[in-house]
């Protein structure tokens, strides 16, 4: 059974609307993460949360919005889309947030999304 | 923040032969180091990771390196094969701040 899931597979969207990627963990841990994956930017870090707070945000842009509504969630709103938007986004957990000797980041299968 | 960069950015080998991935990095406080594959269309799988006391780790077909005099971090495929086939990422933790990744080595494997 896959312990990270990210809704949906795929996604295409136009221009200037608003979607939500969701992922849900199960493997009971307690920091999430985001990153975004495109042929401009191998793999970028966009946020990270703690227990349902977030702890580090590297992305500029206020379209991107994380939303933790249980421990386990960490979906992300993307509003007034952009075709440079379009790239793989990924979401991964870890038991704690990195720090500690046996906490390993795990990825999510990633939301594919392509913006017209 | 911590600048990582990896080398190269293709590498194409012959099965059997070694295939040799290195990361920089810039913060002398980095203590975890991460491998990661991923195959084409798929999430990305953890191969080893290592902690800064570790100079020399050995996985299932391959070695990790990491030198923190020099700050290079490499992983070394001894013999590699048709499988092995993908892009490799390596990522660096420092800090309680999540890994940054290096631009990744699309590594093909040619029978």
């Amino acid at each position: 059974d896959p312990k990270i899931i990210q809704k949906p597979k795929y996604l295409v969207a136009v221009t200037g609307s608003e979607k939500i990627l969701i992922c849900e963990q199960y493997l009971g841990h307690n920091a999430m993460y985001w990153y975004r994956q495109s042929a401009k930017k191998p793999l970028e870090f966009m946020f990270s949360y703690s227990y349902q707070k977030l702890m580090d945000n590297q992305t500029a842009s206020s379209r991107f919005q994380p939303q933790s509504s249980k421990k386990n969630h960490l979906d992300l709103q993307i509003t007034a889309l952009k075709p440079d938007d379009s790239a793989t986004y990924f979401c991964a957990s870890s038991q704690e947030r990195l720090g500690g000797r046996e906490d390993t980041q795990y990825f999510g299968p990633g939301t594919r999304l392509l913006v017209l | 923040g911590e600048q990582v960069e990896q080398r190269p950015p293709h590498l194409s080998v012959r099965e059997g032969d070694s295939a040799v991935i290195t990361c920089t990095y810039t913060d002398p406080n980095s203590y975890y180091f991460f491998w990661y594959k991923q195959e084409p269309g798929a999430s990305l799988q953890l191969l080893m990771k290592v902690f800064s006391s570790t100079e020399i780790n050995e996985g299932q077909g391959f070695t990790v390196l990491l030198n923190k005099k020099d700050k290079r971090l490499s992983l070394n495929l001894t013999a590699a094969h048709p499988g092995d086939s993908a892009a490799y990422f390596c990522a660096v933790s420092y800090n309680n701040n999540a890994p940054r990744f290096g631009a990744g080595t699309k590594l093909s494997v040619k029978p």
